[in-house]
């Protein structure tokens, strides 16, 4: 229950494509569910997150969706670029857990 | 000077040495984090201090024991490690348990 799955494992989109990230969750009390973003040889960073009150939420080229009622939230990058190649790692928490549950990360590479 | 600064970069150790890593930020926060970062698993949270006090030590074995001496301060004191130890390990702080957690930039620690 306190697991947060992530898939792909790994991806590589062309530039100027769509790759989507997705993640599932099974804890109905999580109720924050962030994004971050990490380098190579550089720690996570926070990219975006939602609170499961909106269904979407929009910054720049990075997208959330949000499905309640399946428990399930992704990631999508519009007009992907060769700087977006990076892990994603998808995280969510709540309710008595307060700790960030982590996915496993996606390597996401766009090529040029 | 960034938010999150953590000494050394890389470390390699025998498995008797004795070494600690150190995490300084300079960001105000209150809750402090040690994490630990393996090929192609989750984040695997370790300790959690608030307010200099430890509120959370999940099943790590006593070869690794942290220090808070202040809010801006963290250590993880490492002794006896075996080779399975090697990760990068990773600090991070945030205002309050459960919002936006700021990393910093990792040791990468070999353990021979």
């Amino acid at each position: 229950q306190q697991q947060v799955k992530q898939s792909p494992q790994s991806l590589i989109v062309q530039k100027g494509g769509i790759p989507i990230i997705n993640c599932a969750y099974e804890n109905t009390a999580f109720d924050y569910f962030p994004w971050y973003q990490q380098f190579p040889g550089k720690g996570p960073a926070l990219l975006i997150a939602i609170r499961p009150d909106v269904s979407e939420k929009k910054e720049g080229r990075f997208t959330i969706s949000f499905n309640k009622s399946a428990k399930q939230f992704s990631l999508h990058i519009m007009d992907s670029q060769p700087g977006d190649s990076a892990t994603y790692f998808c995280a969510a928490s709540g309710g008595s857990n307060y700790q960030l549950i982590w996915g496993a990360g996606t390597k996401l590479i766009i090529k040029p | 000077e960034t938010g999150v600064t953590q000494t050394p970069r890389h470390l390699v150790m025998g498995m008797t040495n004795k070494k600690s890593l150190k995490c300084e930020q300079h960001l105000g926060h209150n809750a402090m984090y040690w994490y630990k970062q393996s090929a192609k698993k989750p984040l695997e949270l370790m300790f959690v201090y608030n307010f200099k006090e430890q509120t959370e030590n999940n099943s790590v074995p006593s070869r690794f024991s942290p220090e808070c001496p202040n809010s801006s301060h963290l250590f993880l004191h490492l002794h006896t490690l075996q080779p399975e130890d090697s990760a990068l390990y990773l600090c991070a702080s945030s205002q309050e348990r459960n919002l936006e957690a700021f990393f910093g930039q990792g040791t990468r620690l070999t353990v021979v």
